[in-house]
């Protein structure tokens, strides 16, 4: 069965220091999702693509994060530099987009940890 | 933006049912439905299109009511496999594919 992967798994950082999280989705999935999960709540939209294209970064912390999908296949997301309050589980997720809504699949996550 | 979820957590004995309620202030055109367990990924369970039937699968299933923008999710004989956190994810009818989860319900199933 087709699953979206992503590396690290974990991820230990000092702050101020720089940090790119990789995430390779479903095959044919043209929409592609990051979220960062704090413990104990819901996954927060960080920034949405589709195709190669951002169709939503409204809530990414744009001096410090950055995202991009250059061909359209696999993402990078990367933290530069990294704060005590960006620890945290970072999922990415695909889903098929075709005008319809579909289910998101998501990868294990990178667990981060700033200290 | 971000739905509520009711109840914050819930602990049931085997065979006992449970219902976890979503909703949201804007216009929905879909409900999505997930579970996590504790240090894994979000696992779909269903999506509830605007103008859909009642989904189901085994003894779990879901309702949404349009007019009042809520969904109910139906656990029933619950069973030990039950037990993560369960997340509503909305759709509003002015952004396609972008899901916004709520804060989760804990179900904690006991013997």
């Amino acid at each position: 069965e087709a699953e979206v992967a992503q590396s690290p798994r974990y991820k230990i950082t000092e702050k101020s220091q720089a940090v790119a999280f990789w995430c390779d989705p479903i095959s044919g999935h043209a929409t592609l999702y990051w979220y960062r999960q704090i413990l104990g709540q819901g996954p927060e939209l960080l920034v949405q693509f589709q195709d190669e294209s951002v169709v939503d970064d409204s809530q990414l912390p744009k001096d410090r994060f950055s995202a991009e999908r250059l061909k359209g296949v696999d993402s990078t997301l990367k933290i530069q530099p990294a704060e005590l309050g960006d620890s945290a589980m970072y999922l990415c997720a695909s889903s098929f987009s075709g005008g319809e809504s579909y289910e998101q699949y998501f990868g294990p996550g990178t667990r981060l940890t700033v200290t | 933006q971000q739905p509520v979820q009711s109840p914050q957590a819930v602990i049931l004995r085997e065979g006992e049912d449970a219902v976890i309620n979503c909703s949201s202030s804007k216009a929905l055109y879909s409900v999505h439905w997930y579970r996590q367990k504790h240090g894994e990924a979000p696992v779909f369970l269903m999506i509830l299109l605007k103008g859909g039937e009642q989904k189901g699968h085994d003894k779990i299933s879901a309702s949404f009511n349009e007019k009042k923008q809520q969904s109910s999710l139906y656990l029933t004989a619950s069973q030990l496999s039950y037990s993560g956190t369960y997340f509503c994810g909305t759709e509003m009818e002015t952004s396609y594919d972008k899901v916004i989860f709520g804060p989760g319900t804990s179900l904690s199933v006991i013997p």
